[in-house]
């Protein structure tokens, strides 16, 4: 099965700050990394698929990049409603995984 | 962009049988893969099951294997999970989700359910 490391598992960063959060895979998976955000209550919501394609309806300030095991997820201007968990998930390869998340909040 | 419902949750003791079901709408079914996904209480998310469009192609998730079955059924716009030998840890909030294609590998998971909950305890 394929391992997904996010580092770090939590940050606390302030409005208007960037930040990045990464995801590494044990194995290649080309370029089939999805990004989702979790708000506490609800379901996740996806954010990026394909390693770097924004959703619909996905703000521009969400960024992310990578192939093969390394990727990342930036947040460039954080705002009040980005405090959440934020998980990478890989569909290389079955069984589908995800990894254990990255929880934002408010410093 | 499509709407999922889930029912059939509920407490369960340990050993024993749930079905839980997915009512799709908003989208053409039948031309995109699902999954279900879970979450225990206060964890991350995980992977249980998915299924191609035309149920052809089917995978689970390690910890699932040999217990759960996905199945769908187009005409009726339905997925189901047929959980059997449940264990306490299979306690948690389950997901029905739509992919973004056809296979249940490749794409992305972009339409998620407000999940039902498995309780599982004697």
């Amino acid at each position: 099965d394929i391992q997904l490391t996010q580092s770090p598992s939590s940050l606390s960063a302030s409005v208007g700050d960037r930040v990045t959060i990464t995801c590494r895979a044990s194995q290649p998976i080309f370029s089939y990394l999805n990004w989702y955000q979790q708000k506490p209550g609800k379901a996740p919501k996806l954010l990026i698929f394909h390693a770097s394609t924004l959703h619909g309806g996905v703000p521009s300030r969400f960024r992310a990049s990578g192939s093969g095991t390394d990727f990342a997820l930036t947040i460039t201007t954080l705002q009040p409603e980005d405090f959440a968990t934020y998980y990478c998930q890989q569909s290389s390869s079955s069984p589908l995984t995800f990894g254990g998340g990255t929880k934002v909040d408010i410093k | 962009e499509g709407h999922l419902v889930e029912s059939g949750g509920g407490v369960v003791q340990p050993g024993r049988s749930l079905r839980l079901s997915c009512a799709a709408s908003g989208f053409t079914f039948d031309d995109y893969a699902m999954y279900w996904v879970r979450q225990a209480p206060g964890k991350g998310l995980e992977w249980v099951s998915g299924i191609s469009r035309n149920s052809g192609s089917i995978g689970y998730g390690d910890y699932v294997r040999g217990r759960f079955t996905i199945s769908r059924d187009n005409a009726k716009n339905s997925l189901f999970l047929q959980m059997d030998s449940l264990s306490v840890e299979d306690t948690a909030l389950y997901y029905c989700v739509k992919s973004r294609g056809k296979f249940y590998y490749y794409n992305a998971l972009d339409v998620w359910g407000q999940g039902t909950t498995v309780t599982v305890s004697s």
